[in-house]
């Protein structure tokens, strides 16, 4: 199975702050990774795709990057409603793995 | 608009078994892998099972081959997790999503508890 790791594992950031979350794969995934949002007791929401995708309907704000291992997740000015665990996913080969999430914490 | 609205969560026995399902709208059921995620109270994201558009290919994670089976109704536009051999370590909210290769929509999730 592939693994995948995100870092941190939390962060403590103030609004209108740059924010850049890494994932990396144990092995290379190509540009098979997604990144997802999740709010206390909600669902998650899908927010980029192929690595570098938006997700129709997410600002522009957030940015994804990266392929074959390493990964990154950008909010190049953080939100209120930004606040949230974001987790990475690779659909490179079964099973699917996520990473292990990053909470975004108000500082 | 895209709805998923998952069903049948609850109480269940070590043992047990469940079936979970999922109401599909908005979209065209029967062109989309469809794909169940867990997530046990307090922890992250597992990836459980997808299926794909016509039923004829299934995947599952190693830890619920042969206890747990996804099957779909595109007649119905629902999708199912049928729940067997249940143990503690599978109470999760269980979280039906479409997907192609990524997943791009979710439901609200269904919460199963194991429990004696």
């Amino acid at each position: 199975d592939i693994q995948m790791t995100q870092s941190p594992s939390s962060l403590s950031a103030s609004v209108g702050d740059r924010v850049t979350i890494t994932c990396r794969a144990s092995q290379g995934i190509s540009s098979w990774l997604a990144w997802y949002q999740q709010k206390p007791e909600k669902a998650p929401k899908s927010l980029i795709y192929d690595a570098s995708s938006l997700q129709s309907g997410v600002p522009s704000r957030f940015s994804g990057s990266g392929s074959g291992t390493e990964f990154t997740l950008t909010i190049s000015s953080l939100q209120p409603e930004d606040f949230a665990t974001y987790y990475c996913q690779q659909y490179n080969s079964y099973p699917r793995t996520f990473g292990g999430g990053t909470k975004v914490e108000i500082k | 608009e895209v709805q998923l609205v998952e069903s049948g969560g609850g109480l269940v026995q070590p043992g047990g078994s469940l079936r979970v399902s999922c109401a599909a709208s908005g979209f065209i059921f029967s062109s989309y892998w469809m794909t169940w995620v867990r997530q046990a109270p307090g922890k992250g994201l597992e990836w459980v099972a997808n299926i794909k558009e016509d039923g004829s290919e299934k995947n599952y994670v190693d830890s619920v081959k042969g206890r747990f089976t996804i099957s779909r109704d595109n007649a119905k536009n629902s999708l199912f997790l049928q729940i067997d051999s249940l143990r503690a370590e599978d109470t999760a909210v269980y979280y039906c999503a479409r997907s192609g290769s990524e997943i791009d929509y979710w439901g609200q999730g269904t919460l199963v508890t194991v429990s004696s």
